[in-house]
């Protein structure tokens, strides 16, 4: 069974440029999740999609991040300005359902210069 | 709102010593636990996860955590730990609600030296 795939693995960006993270959840799974996770933290949900609605984006910025799961399926996450604070490792996970395990992808590094 | 805490960045064994990785959490209901493991430019990884039932609970590549309620405690342990250990673990806490919205700890760097 193939995993969460995400691409980029790695992005470097000046702040103010824009960026798209892409993520491809498991076959099937309903449920996708965006984490963004700091050095040196724990991982922080930023938006959480059931199929193609959004359950929870209370801690996605929404000023500077967008994301949008059409069909249900493949997911992009936005940010656009950048900042130096956004910086960190985007990780996206899917679930069978929303209250099921959740599958983590290799995460993308954001490094804004 | 739950929250977890863990105790120690980093935490520093030898091969083939206990492992104990500290987790205390919040919770104003029952709460779901689980532990995660990262590996170097790798996602997260389930080892283990309390729900209901038995309180100690067994994960994967020996590891074990034991649900103590009176302690508001979810420590991770392992028998004898492995150079394949090294990694960062994560405790997390979600509701036993229907959307399962994770709150992750800040993590324990785990060293293990020869």
């Amino acid at each position: 069974e193939a995993g969460v795939a995400q691409s980029p693995r790695y992005k470097i960006i000046e702040k103010r440029q824009s960026v798209a993270f892409w993520c491809n959840p498991i076959s099937g799974h309903a449920t996708l999740y965006w984490y963004q996770q700091i050095l040196g933290q724990g991982p922080k949900l930023l938006i959480q999609f059931q199929n193609n609605g959004v359950v929870d984006d209370s801690q996605l910025p929404k000023d500077r991040f967008s994301a949008e799961r059409l069909k249900g399926v493949d997911s992009t996450l936005k940010i656009q300005p950048a900042k130096l604070e956004d910086s960190a490792v985007y990780l996206c996970a899917s679930s069978l359902e929303a209250s099921g395990r959740q599958f983590f992808g290799p995460g993308t590094r954001l490094t804004v210069l | 709102a739950q929250s977890v805490t863990q105790l120690g960045s980093h935490v520093s064994v030898s091969e083939g010593a206990l492992v104990l990785l500290r987790c205390n959490y919040s919770s104003s209901v029952p709460p779901y636990l689980f532990w995660y493991v990262q590996y170097p430019n790798q996602g997260l990884q389930l080892l283990l996860k309390y729900t209901t039932g038995a309180t100690l609970v067994k994960g994967i590549n020996g590891f074990e955590a034991e649900f103590k309620k009176s302690e508001t405690s979810f420590h991770l342990t392992k028998p004898s730990a492995h150079m394949s250990d090294a990694a960062e673990y994560f405790c997390a806490v979600t509701l036993n609600t229907g959307f399962q919205k994770l709150v992750f700890g800040t993590g324990t760097r785990l060293l293990v030296s020869p």
